[in-house]
């Protein structure tokens, strides 16, 4: 199972382009990379998914390098309802059924 | 359009008192579904997940149990809660296809347990 690492907060100010890297050095060929963002006392809601190069939809972007080994979640032009806490999760479909873990997340705090 | 929902939204247990959470979802058909807990500014923990009716998996070997009785339906469950069972509660689906990680979340139950 692949295990993702990502930083504990961010701060950022209202108006500036955010990225969050997510470091997966151990994805599987079949894993996704999906990106989740959950604010306090909700489930989490789903962002975006990529399996490689650039995804962009009308929230945010998501890179993912030749290797696969890491990911980031771009958010342009952050807004105060942005703050809240941005989880990368990645799996994918085996043999038989997958189970998905979620890392820590990354606290997104911005300001005014 | 697919919708899930789960219940009761906030309870309060005594400490070995039983435990119940449902939770339903709608628009589609054999759905994969989850249980993941969260503690107090914590991440999500996975507890059970399901493929099929009467299938269950556990994840983390403690006094919770899960039943899917229907189709559609997943309940988490309890006989003697403990005040480590405070948490936020969700319960997911996916579909069964893709299977890839886009996963739908409920609205959450908060347990607190005195």
């Amino acid at each position: 199972l692949a295990k993702t690492t990502q930083p504990i907060s961010m701060d950022s100010y209202e108006g500036q382009e955010v990225n969050i890297t997510c470091s997966h050095n151990n994805i599987a060929t079949n894993d996704y990379i999906t990106w989740y963002q959950q604010f306090p006392s909700q489930g989490p809601r789903f962002i975006i998914q990529g399996y490689k190069t650039k995804v962009t939809n009308e929230v945010a972007s998501l890179f993912i390098p030749a290797d696969r080994k890491s990911s980031t979640l771009s958010l342009p032009r952050v807004s105060l309802s942005d703050t809240a806490v941005y989880y990368c999760l990645v799996g994918g479909l085996t043999y038989n059924f997958n189970k998905f873990y979620f890392g820590s997340g990354t606290k997104l705090n911005v300001k005014p | 359009s697919q919708t899930i929902h789960q219940w009761p939204a906030t309870l309060v247990q005594p400490v070995g008192s039983p435990l119940s959470l449902e939770c339903t979802v709608e628009g589609t058909s054999n759905p994969n579904l989850y249980w993941y807990r969260q503690a107090a500014g914590r991440g999500l923990q996975l507890l059970f997940y399901s493929v099929g009716i009467g299938q269950i998996s556990s994840e983390v070997p403690q006094n919770l149990s899960a039943s899917r009785p229907q189709d559609r339906q997943f309940i988490l469950s309890s006989k003697k809660l403990l005040l480590s069972d405070s948490g936020f509660y969700l319960c997911a689906w996916d579909r069964p296809v893709t299977n890839t990680g886009e996963l739908f979340f409920g609205e959450g139950s908060r347990l607190t347990v005195l």
